[in-house]
């Protein structure tokens, strides 16, 4: 079944660690994308990536890094100069050619201990 | 400042009975529209896009409309189940990316 892995599910950071959120897509989508969700907010871009070895920044960028080295991969890390980490990551991916809906992971919930 | 708002942030309603999810936005042009449900701890999963130059797209139980005037989108489930009740956001795309609502959680009690 085609469809997109995030893991892990749950991580815990403690202050002034990086980590990072494996994303996995076998959907053959050229776009894929990070964002972020809190309580009461809508789902907030952090980066994209419409082609390999390519990627921008979105609204809050500040604090995380990506890469985009494989078609099926958009692993994003969470440095420690992201000040407020703690929330639930959903990373998502789409086909290039048209507005099409989003296929999303099932998340990844990071708190910091 | 460009905004999108969704009514508010619950809705509870009757088994049976439709559902109406409004979308309102401020400040964007989009081109196209799109709402998604997204059940506790999981991600969205989508449902409909609308473009501007639709008024109206059915599937199934679902029916959304788009006001490109008034700015507006609703979203409506007929025949409302229990099964039904999530967490629906809308999404607008002004230009590459889409742009999310912060949701609207609907209850359908039985």
């Amino acid at each position: 079944d085609g469809g997109i892995t995030q893991s892990p599910k749950y991580l815990f950071r403690k202050e002034g660690q990086n980590v990072t959120l494996s994303c996995e897509q076998n959907l053959n989508h050229d776009a894929m994308y990070w964002y972020r969700q809190d309580p009461g907010q809508g789902l907030r871009l952090i980066y994209y990536s419409q082609i390999v070895n390519d990627f921008q920044k979105g609204d809050i960028a500040e604090g995380y890094s990506v890469s985009r080295e494989k078609k099926e991969s958009f692993p994003l890390t969470v440095t420690s100069a992201q000040k407020n980490p703690t929330a639930f990551y959903l990373c998502a991916s789409t086909s290039k050619q048209g507005h099409y809906g989003y296929t999303f992971g099932s998340g990844t919930r990071l708190t910091v201990v | 400042s460009q905004k999108i708002e969704q009514n508010s942030e619950a809705l509870n309603i009757q088994e049976g009975k439709t559902a109406t999810l409004t979308c309102n936005y401020t400040n964007y042009s989009p081109a196209y529209l799109q709402w998604y449900r997204q059940d506790p701890g999981r991600g969205p999963v989508f449902l409909l896009l609308i473009r501007e130059n639709e008024k109206e797209k059915r599937k199934e139980r679902l029916k959304v409309t788009f006001d490109t005037t008034l700015k507006q989108s609703l979203f409506h489930i007929t025949a409302s189940q229990p099964a039904d009740s999530a967490t629906y956001l809308c999404a607008l795309a002004p230009g590459q990316n889409f742009v999310f609502g912060p949701g609207t959680r609907l209850s359908v009690l039985p």
